[in-house]
C-alpha cells in the first residue's frame, strides 16, 4: 500500500511466510518498473525489474506482478527470513532518465 | 559488488553555507544521478548526468543546485546557499547504461543536516 508523510506501511509475516508488497503507480505512459530494498542506513538495493511487455517475472526468492489495467505492482518474497526486513520501495520509470519511487512499505520479519 | 561511495556520510552545516557532497561512481558505469530522501519520504530524483553534462533535472534542482564530474573518478553535488527544507539524506547513484532503464547502483548516502 502507499502512504502519507512520515507513516510508512507496515507488514508483519513470520519468518518462513511468504511476504506480499503492494504498490501502486500512477502515470500510464511508465512502461519500466523495479523494486528496491532500503535496509537503515544504507542506500536502495536492486532486488527485481519488469518491463511492461511482461506480467510476471521470478528471481531468487522474489516474484514480481504487474496488473498494467488497474496500475499496480506486486513483490512476492518466498520464505521470508529476517534479513528481508527492511523498506520496500516501488519504482517507475517512463523512458526518461528518472525513476519516480513509491512512498514505501516497511516489511517486519518475527522470528 | 562494486559499490558506488559518497563522502562525507553526515554533514552539518549553518543555513546560508555552501556544501558539496562527493560521490565516486562505479568505475565503468557512464551515467550519474542524485537523488535525495527527506526523512520518512519517497526518494526524489534530483538530476541526471552524462557526457558532462545535465540530461534531465527535476523542479528541486534550481539554481541553488549544480554537479560536476572534476576528474576520470569523482562525481559531485554543490549546494550554494542551504536552506533549512534542503535537509535530507543525498544519494549518488550510477548505471552502466541509460540508468532508469537499467539496474542503477546507489551508494549509502550524504545525511546533510542545515541547521
Amino acid at each position: 500500500g502507499e502512504s502519507v508523510g512520515l507513516h510508512l506501511p507496515t507488514l508483519s509475516v513470520q519468518e518462513g511466510d511468504n511476504s506480499i508488497i503492494n504498490c501502486a503507480y500512477s502515470n500510464s505512459a511508465s512502461d519500466y518498473f523495479i523494486w528496491y530494498k532500503q535496509e537503515s542506513g544504507k542506500g536502495p538495493q536492486f532486488i527485481i525489474d519488469i518491463r511492461s511487455n511482461m506480467d510476471k517475472r521470478q528471481g531468487q526468492r522474489v516474484t514480481v506482478l504487474l496488473n498494467k489495467t488497474v496500475k499496480h505492482l506486486s513483490l512476492q518474497i518466498a520464505a521470508t527470513q529476517p534479513g528481508d526486513s527492511a523498506v520496500y520501495f516501488c519504482a517507475e520509470n517512463d523512458s526518461s532518465y528518472k525513476l519516480i519511487f513509491g512512498s514505501g512499505t516497511r516489511l517486519l520479519v518475527r522470528p | 559488488e562494486p559499490e558506488v561511495t559518497q563522502t562525507p556520510s553526515h554533514q552539518v552545516t549553518q543555513m546560508g553555507q555552501e556544501v558539496i557532497l562527493r560521490c565516486v561512481p562505479i568505475s565503468n558505469h557512464l551515467y550519474f544521478y542524485w537523488y535525495r530522501q527527506i526523512l520518512g519520504q519517497k526518494v526524489e530524483f534530483l538530476v541526471s548526468f552524462y557526457n558532462n553534462e545535465i540530461s534531465e533535472k527535476s523542479e528541486i534542482f534550481d539554481d541553488q543546485f549544480s554537479v560536476e564530474r572534476p576528474d576520470g573518478s569523482n562525481f559531485t553535488l554543490k549546494i550554494r546557499s542551504t536552506k533549512l527544507e534542503d535537509s535530507a539524506m543525498y544519494f549518488c547513484a550510477s548505471s552502466e547504461s541509460q540508468g532508469a532503464r537499467e539496474k542503477l547502483f546507489f551508494g549509502s548516502g550524504t545525511q546533510l543536516s542545515v541547521l
